[in-house]
């Protein structure tokens, strides 16, 4: 069975860093990419970008492009979002979602990461 | 860059057929996929390559896809589908989502 378990909840300041994780199980880690997609708080989901962690390639949509680095470490089937310099902007649920192949459609989800910055 | 819309909310009687449409240009050279989520759960994947279902999801959901549109239609819809509805496809590189659509079942 595939699962994607996240982190939990973070509380930041602006300007704080942060790294948030997803650990998969349940199949080849480096056989499905990893989606990064937030949802913020009366909006809907924003696809942030992906990662294939058989290489660690990755690419991001242009307006996080800078402000978000994903990163995967195979020997632990984990995948990790990181902020170097938090906006109150970036307060969202984030989810990681796994996917087959670069365009395929996200399978499997997390069950999402609340961050919260403030303040 | 590219844009998926969809309408903010539909509403439908239990028992009747919802449809949700998703517009974006030349939509229908891509393949589109459909997402639902429930309040405090994650979303859930529910039509993928235009029109097929995931293992368990019910029949009553149908997609299809053609021009500049993709639908999404649950036919017989029931109380649990009431929820936030995604389009999504890939343009270039980067994912796209549509706004979503609220289905309320009244």
């Amino acid at each position: 069975e595939v699962q994607l378990v996240q982190s939990g909840a973070e509380v930041r300041k602006p300007g704080e860093s942060l790294r948030i994780s997803c650990k998969s199980s349940g199949y080849n880690f480096t056989t499905y990419w990893i989606s990064w997609v937030r949802l913020v708080p009366g909006k809907g989901l924003e696809w942030m970008g992906r990662i294939d962690p058989s290489d660690s390639y990755t690419n991001y949509r242009p307006s996080f492009q800078g402000h978000v680095t994903i990163s995967a470490d195979k020997s632990i089937t984990t995948a990790y979002l990181q902020w170097s310099g938090l906006k109150a902007s970036d307060t969202a649920i984030y989810y990681c979602a796994s996917h087959t192949g670069g365009f395929s459609p996200l399978d499997f989800w997390g069950q999402g990461t609340l961050v919260t910055v403030s303040s | 860059s590219y844009e998926l819309t969809q309408p903010p909310s539909v509403s439908v009687s239990p028992g009747q057929t919802a449809s949700i449409t998703c517009f974006g240009d030349k939509l229908g050279e891509k393949y589109a996929s459909w997402y639902q989520q429930k309040p405090g759960q994650s979303p859930v994947l529910v039509i993928y390559q235009d029109t097929k279902r995931p293992s368990g999801i019910p029949e009553r959901f149908s997609g299809s896809n053609s021009g500049n549109t993709a639908t999404l239609t649950i036919s017989g819809t029931q109380a649990m589908d009431e929820a936030d509805y995604y389009c999504q496809a890939w343009d270039v590189s980067t994912g796209i989502f549509g706004g979503g659509t609220k289905l309320t079942v009244l």
